[in-house]
């Protein structure tokens, strides 16, 4: 069965730091695999999407992610990061079948001045 | 273009209510999919529907419904409401219902169960 673990439930990083948040997946084939960031009270923005090739992809606002088969991972990262990027961020891997999304936990992130 | 639209945005109900929700998908967009968000349990897919049909159904009991009309907008409903029940309910629509399609969220509609 598909699942997604996010391991860090919050993350605390100062403005202008480097981020990387963790996700793991568990899939029998080849995942299509996908962050999405969640501000307060709306819904989720795709940030980006890996279906297959190059195993780092670029994506908005400056975040990257890098899927690497061996560890099952899927890790955003940010080289730096900025006070608006404070939110939710969910990992997500998609069914074989339609379009049907299994969301990790998510991750909070906060930024401080 | 017009993003995904949820209405009504905030809901109260009484427990043993029943409720509708309703989503509009991005013009042109034929796959409409329902998740629930809670602290607890986070983002779980309840259905997929596309061309009024329904293509997956997630783990949830019979009272969580949901159909989908011509024009592609989409109605969940939940009948004999319980507390449990208290959510963010997300509508995110797609193109099509290909494997891995992106999917747009709308922002919700946060329901309250007392």
């Amino acid at each position: 069965a598909q699942s997604v673990t996010q391991p860090d439930i919050h993350i605390t990083v100062s403005e202008g730091a480097s981020l990387e948040l963790r996700c793991n997946y568990s899939y029998g084939a080849t995942p299509y695999l996908f962050w999405y960031v969640q501000s307060p009270g709306q819904g989720l923005q795709l940030l980006l999407k890996y279906f297959s090739g190059d195993t780092l992809v670029q994506g908005i606002k400056g975040f990257e992610a890098e899927f690497k088969r061996s560890q099952s991972s899927f890790n955003l990262r940010k080289p730096s990061v900025h006070w608006s990027d404070a939110a939710e961020y969910f990992c997500a891997v998609a069914a074989n079948t339609g379009n049907q999304f299994y969301f990790g936990t998510g991750t909070s992130l906060t930024v401080i001045p | 273009k017009a993003g995904v639209t949820q209405t009504p945005r905030y809901l109260i109900k009484t427990r043993g209510q029943q409720v509708t929700l309703s989503c509009s998908p991005i013009s042109g967009h034929r796959s409409v999919s329902w998740y629930q968000q809670t602290p607890g349990q986070g983002l779980q897919f309840l259905f997929e529907y596309f061309s009024e049909t329904q293509r997956n159904k997630g783990n949830f009991p019979g009272r969580f419904s949901g159909r989908q009309f011509s024009n592609s907008r989409s109605e969940m409903n939940v009948s004999t409401l319980e507390l449990g029940d208290s959510a963010l309910y997300l509508c995110a629509s797609s193109l099509i219902d290909r494997l891995g399609t992106e999917a747009f969220f709308g922002q919700g509609t946060r329901l309250t169960v007392v």
